[in-house]
């Protein structure tokens, strides 16, 4: 089982900010939170990762909480290619010791 | 390789037939995912290739479904007797276990384009 849980759906307005949910109230120290996104049936691509602090990329900011047991991946300005489902999963520095278990994902749809 | 190949990209074939999936991995990456997606649905794990290690088999779904991994490289897959249920996109992945990029720290799990298997 996915050791993540996110909405299944989210809608936001193309130019507004998105802020995607991610429930991982499991995580073990050494655990690091990563953020993927998948257009279409395409393989899934990396947006950002972050073990403690607030992480910020060209892409997204990832704000994690205090206690680490949950995450908001936010999109500043979201646009119409960002539609796509986005997944949350946690992984050991270094990389993953077993099978990496991804869920279902929140499918954001950027409306116009 | 640049990145993660997969092949065939998509593959039609007829229900009680045997496939083969092939996944060239990212040069030197040491594991190897592969994953199941239905249409709509999340991604669904299969098995697990480590090194040497014995590959996790835990998420293939029945016993037609096999796969080998030679030489620590190339991944196939194999899905016998194939039933109209095995259509889906079939995902391949791979990371360097132990690295961490030294700009931005991250491990990243590298996919293929995936194979689009359809069981008529």
């Amino acid at each position: 089982d996915a050791k993540t849980t996110q909405p299944p759906s989210m809608d936001c307005a193309e130019g507004r900010a998105a802020n995607l949910p991610c429930n991982h109230s499991t995580i073990s120290g050494n655990e690091y939170v990563y953020w993927y996104r998948q257009i279409h049936s395409q393989g899934p691509q990396y947006i950002i990762h972050g073990l403690k602090n607030n992480e910020t990329n060209e892409m997204a900011s990832l704000i994690i909480t205090e206690d680490r047991k949950s995450s908001t991946l936010i999109l500043p300005h979201a646009t119409l290619r960002d539609t796509a489902v986005y997944y949350c999963i946690v992984m050991y520095s270094g990389g993953g010791a077993d099978g990496l278990t991804f869920g279902k994902g929140t499918h954001l749809i950027i409306q116009p | 390789g640049a990145g993660v190949s997969q092949s065939p990209s998509n593959k039609v074939t007829e229900k009680g037939k045997d496939v083969e999936l092939r996944c060239d991995p990212i040069s030197g990456h040491t594991a190897l995912y592969w994953y199941r997606q239905s249409l709509g649905q999340g991604l669904e794990f299969l098995i697990y290739f480590q090194g040497n290690s014995a590959p996790d088999k835990s998420g293939l779904p029945s016993d037609r479904f096999s796969a080998e991994r030679t030489g620590g490289s190339v991944s196939t897959l194999t899905i016998q007797r194939t039933q109209q249920e095995d259509s889906a996109v079939y995902l391949c992945a791979s990371i360097q276990l132990g690295w961490e990029d030294p700009r931005t720290g991250a491990n990243v799990l590298t996919f293929g384009a995936g194979s689009r298997l359809t069981v008529l």
